[in-house]
């Protein structure tokens, strides 16, 4: 079946520093991916719209500053956290639509420390 | 304002009974609906979904039924099994995109 992947699946920053996520849709092309953050204990909430080809669009209350996003290709999305915080820690998730097959698969998540 | 709703934050059954897990939208805009299971540090991963056009649809163990006029859905396993443990969310998606809207999720346990 359809695969996302996610790249670090774990990390662990100093407050300050900038880390990198990467999103792959292996077998699909997709020209949106979609960013997620969870905390524990709560629901899943979208970040972001990463959009191939164009400028991603942010949630409110998500700072476009902060969480940088790159669809790079048409099976590649980035997101990179900016002058991480301790707040930032938490655990993010990727997903793609495969429109050929009709449905959204999500990557296995990446957790982020920051100390 | 959330759009959509799980009630009950946890569930518990025994095994081999019935769990039934339960979803409440607002916005009349949404026409599919989708359950993800979520084991904890991995990403959802896709269970079953309902178009707005229908009122059941079944796969093996799960059922997931819905009540437009109440904006309602629910998702029944049966029987359980302890492997169904996990944390259920319910999504749904209008027409325009693909953006999914979650609900806070259900943790189900299920107890030998």
């Amino acid at each position: 079946g359809a695969v996302v992947s996610q790249h670090p699946s774990w990390v662990i920053c100093k407050s300050g520093t900038s880390v990198k996520i990467e999103c792959r849709s292996l077998d699909f092309q997709a020209t949106t991916m979609f960013w997620y953050r969870q905390f524990p204990k709560q629901s899943l909430m979208l970040m972001a719209t990463s959009n191939e080809g164009s400028k991603a669009t942010y949630e409110q209350g998500v700072e476009k500053d902060k969480f940088l996003i790159n669809h790079a290709s048409l099976t590649l999305s980035t997101l990179t956290v900016t002058s991480a915080h301790p707040e930032d820690s938490s655990f993010y998730i990727c997903s793609a639509p495969d429109r050929v097959r009709g449905e959204q698969y999500f990557g296995p998540g990446t957790r982020l420390t920051v100390t | 304002d959330q759009q959509v709703k799980q009630n009950s934050p946890s569930l518990s059954v025994q095994e081999g009974r019935i769990s039934i897990l339960n979803c409440d939208y607002t916005n009349s805009m949404f026409d599919y609906f989708l359950w993800y299971k979520k084991y904890p540090a991995e990403g959802p991963t896709f269970l079953i979904s309902i178009s707005s056009i229908k009122d059941k649809n079944e796969d093996g163990r799960f059922t997931v039924f819905l009540n437009k006029s109440a904006k309602h859905l629910s998702l029944h396993i049966v029987p359980s099994q302890p492997g169904d443990s996990a944390v259920y969310f319910c999504a749904a998606k209008g027409n325009a995109g693909n953006m999914l809207t979650f609900g806070g999720g259900t943790r189900l346990m299920v107890k030998p």
